[in-house]
C-alpha cells in the first residue's frame, strides 16, 4: 500500500460548485498534515495545514480523521482560478521527518 | 524576502555529462529539502538536511546523485554523470520545522538527451 493515496482525477467541476476530495495515509504514526496547491510548471504552494480539530480559510475547509486515516478538503463556490493540482502532505514524526506527498487530485472548474 | 532560489531554471545538458543544481533556501531555515519530480513518480524526496547536516539521503536514487550544504545559505544537488532517466523537475524546499509547511523554489526543469 503506498503511503500517502490520491485519487488523480481530473475533477471536472462546474463553476460555483461545491467539490471534495481525500488522502488516504498508511502510517497511523502520522502528525501533521498539510494541503498543498501546485498549478501547471508551477512549485508547489501551501494552500492551508490540516488540524486535528479541523479548519476552515475561507471558502476552503480541511478535516482529519485520525481513525480512518484521512484527510479531506471541501472547496465551496468553486471559482475557475482553483483549477490545480492539489497534493495532500504527511510527515510521521516531529519536524520535518518523513515528509511525504501524495502524488495529487487534478481539480478543473469549467465555467 | 526573495524566497527559496533556485538556478538555473532550466537546463539541457548531454548523457554522462555532469550536473549542478543550486538553491539558496531562506534565512531562518533549518530544514532544507530536494526533491524530483515526474509525472509517473510525482513528488519523490531525495534528501534533506537539518542545520546544514544531511539527516535522510535514502531517497536518493544511486551513487551518481549527491548533495552538499556547505552553509545555511546555500546548497547543491549533484548529478554524474547524468542519464536520460534523471529527466525531471528538481525543487529545493525549506521550512523551520513547525507545523507551517515548507517553501519550494521555481524548480529546475532538467533535460538529459
Amino acid at each position: 500500500r503506498k503511503e500517502v493515496e490520491q485519487d488523480p482525477g481530473p475533477f471536472n467541476v462546474p463553476e460555483g460548485a461545491t467539490v471534495a476530495f481525500n488522502c488516504t495515509y498508511s502510517n497511523s504514526a502520522s502528525q501533521s498534515f498539510f494541503w498543498y496547491r501546485q498549478d501547471c510548471r508551477k512549485e508547489p504552494k501551501l494552500l492551508m495545514s490540516v488540524y486535528s480539530s479541523g479548519n476552515e480559510d475561507g471558502r476552503f475547509t480541511a478535516q482529519l480523521n485520525r481513525a480512518s486515516q484521512y484527510i479531506s478538503l471541501l472547496i465551496r463556490d468553486s471559482k475557475l482560478s482553483d483549477s490545480a493540482t492539489y497534493l495532500c502532505v504527511v510527515t510521521s514524526g516531529g519536524g520535518a521527518d518523513g515528509l511525504t506527498f501524495g502524488k495529487g487530485t487534478h481539480l478543473i472548474i469549467q465555467p | 524576502d526573495a524566497g527559496v532560489i533556485q538556478s538555473p531554471r532550466h537546463e539541457v545538458t548531454e548523457m554522462g555529462q555532469e550536473v549542478t543544481l543550486r538553491c539558496k533556501p531562506i534565512s531562518g531555515h533549518d530544514y532544507l529539502f530536494w526533491y524530483r519530480q515526474t509525472m509517473m513518480r510525482g513528488l519523490e524526496l531525495l534528501i534533506y538536511f537539518n542545520n546544514n547536516v544531511p539527516i535522510d539521503d535514502s531517497g536518493m536514487p544511486e551513487d551518481r546523485f549527491s548533495a552538499k550544504m556547505p552553509n545555511a545559505s546555500f546548497s547543491t544537488l549533484k548529478i554524474q554523470p547524468s542519464e536520460p532517466r534523471d529527466s525531471a523537475v528538481y525543487f529545493c524546499a525549506g521550512g523551520d520545522g513547525s507545523n507551517y509547511g515548507y517553501t519550494f523554489g521555481s524548480g529546475t526543469r532538467l533535460t538529459v538527451v
